[in-house]
């Protein structure tokens, strides 16, 4: 089956410019999950959907982050402005959202904020 | 506060050694343990480990679980350079109906030839 697939790989942007990062989840998945991950540090939850709707938002930095699924499949995640402490990568993961099903990464999106 | 702890955080060994990763948790709502290896990439999928006692193996890997202790380890068999990679262990807990993961901050492992 094909994995969790994410775009851009790497950007490098300035601070308080904005970015976007593109998930295509495995297909059947209803759960989608971001994480950041700081270098050195494990991933730590962003925002959770469940099909088109968000389960857990309550580490997202809402004053410069948003996340949206429309129609429950894809997944975009905006940072506006940016800002140096952004610097990490941006991880994308899916689930079928049952019990005890396994989360699968995709190969995360490096941003740089100089 | 939950939290996942890894020791140790980082760990050299030579090709053919034995390791053992450690990984203690304190996660409301726990439901399962889950074992991450992550190269240059994603994190791969590993283990996931529900009942406690009940060791999982794959290959020269291989996991346990103790819930009443809140730890659960991995090992790695001859270890060969390939296994180099961090890895990461994660508690998954049940908010409501879904479920979500607490990740510990890694163990880098570097097998050398």
């Amino acid at each position: 089956e094909a994995g969790v697939a994410q775009s851009p790989r790497y950007k490098i942007i300035e601070k308080r410019q904005s970015v976007a990062f593109w998930c295509n989840p495995i297909s059947g998945h209803a759960t989608l999950y971001w994480y950041q991950q700081i270098l050195g540090q494990g991933p730590k939850l962003l925002i959770q959907f469940q099909n088109n709707g968000v389960v857990d938002d309550s580490q997202l930095p809402k004053d410069r982050f948003s996340a949206e699924r429309l129609k429950g499949v894809d997944s975009t995640l905006k940072i506006q402005p940016a800002k140096l402490e952004d610097s990490a990568v941006y991880l994308c993961a899916s689930s079928l959202g049952q019990t005890g099903s396994p989360l699968h990464f995709g190969n995360g999106t490096r941003l740089t904020v100089t | 506060e939950d939290k996942v702890v890894q020791s140790p955080l980082s760990l050299v060994v030579h090709e053919g050694d034995t390791v053992t990763l450690n990984c203690s948790y304190e996660v409301t709502n726990f439901r399962s343990l889950l074992w991450y290896k992550q190269e240059k990439k994603a994190p791969t999928f590993l283990f996931m480990l529900t009942s406690s006692g009940i060791e999982k193996k794959s290959g020269r890997l291989s996991s346990i679980l103790d819930k009443k202790e809140l730890f659960s380890i991995l090992n790695i068999t001859a270890t060969q350079t390939g296994d180099s990679a961090i890895y990461l262990c994660a508690g998954l807990y049940f908010g409501g109906s879904q479920g979500n993961l607490i990740f510990g901050k890694g163990t880098k492992l570097s097998v050398k030839p």
